[in-house]
């Protein structure tokens, strides 16, 4: 079964620092996307980033990154210069097959910036 | 740019009775997928919709029905609701490129009392 694992349930950085969210996923495909979704207190399910598998040049979106590690199934999100409203509920998430590719979502990390 | 539309926001219902949620999605997308989130809980997938078919079932009761129409709008019937079935009804919508990416809208949030 297709599986997103997000192993930290909660985790707090001083506002402007840098933050690294984990994700690991389980898949038998060589080729598929994943996705960051950011749901803040207004619980608006927001694409933060994306990334192709087959790219090794790993996703960029202004403050936000990914550090893409194919081999070792690893998908982790950096925030870097964190802002107040960057406080939010993060998921990974990754199309999980079948026919229509539904997005199969990890756990979740609660992320609270620090003023 | 369009988004994906719900409605309502908000459903206020009474436990053994019927709620219908509404979701338009993207134009030109021709995927709709149905998603219930309940406090504190990833979301979890109920069922889609490709070209007005449906294309596959997840965790969904069978109080639970849907369908997509010919303009690509989807409809979600809940009946006999209980307590449980208190949650966020997220619809998402997105193309069959699989690199398009997926585009919520802003969810349904039911309260059934």
């Amino acid at each position: 079964a297709q599986t997103v694992t997000q192993s930290q349930p909660e985790m707090s950085v001083q506002e402007a620092e840098t933050v690294t969210l984990s994700c690991t996923y389980d898949t038998s495909e060589s080729d598929y996307y994943l996705f960051w979704y950011k749901q803040p207190p207004s619980r608006q399910m927001i694409l933060v980033i994306r990334q192709e598998a087959y790219k090794q040049q790993n996703a960029t979106e202004n403050r936000f990154s990914v550090n893409f590690q194919k081999a070792a199934k690893s998908f982790s999100l950096k925030i870097s210069d964190s802002q107040l409203g960057d406080a939010a509920m993060y998921f990974c998430a990754y199309p999980g097959g079948g026919r229509d590719d539904k997005i199969i979502f990890g756990k979740g990390t609660r992320l609270h910036i620090l003023p | 740019a369009a988004g994906v539309i719900q409605s309502p926001r908000h459903l206020i219902k009474e436990k053994r009775e019927t709620a219908t949620l509404k979701c338009y999605p993207i134009p030109r997308h021709d995927t709709v997928y149905w998603y219930q989130q309940g406090p504190g809980q990833d979301p979890q997938f109920l069922i889609s919709f490709y070209e007005k078919m449906q294309s596959d079932k997840g965790s969904i009761p069978d109080r639970f029905s849907a369908q997509q129409f010919s303009d690509y709008h989807s409809e979600l019937n809940m009946s006999s609701l209980e307590l449980g079935d208190s949650a966020l009804y997220f619809c998402a919508s997105s193309r069959t490129v699989r690199n398009y990416g997926y585009t919520f809208g802003s969810g349904t949030r039911l309260t059934v009392v």
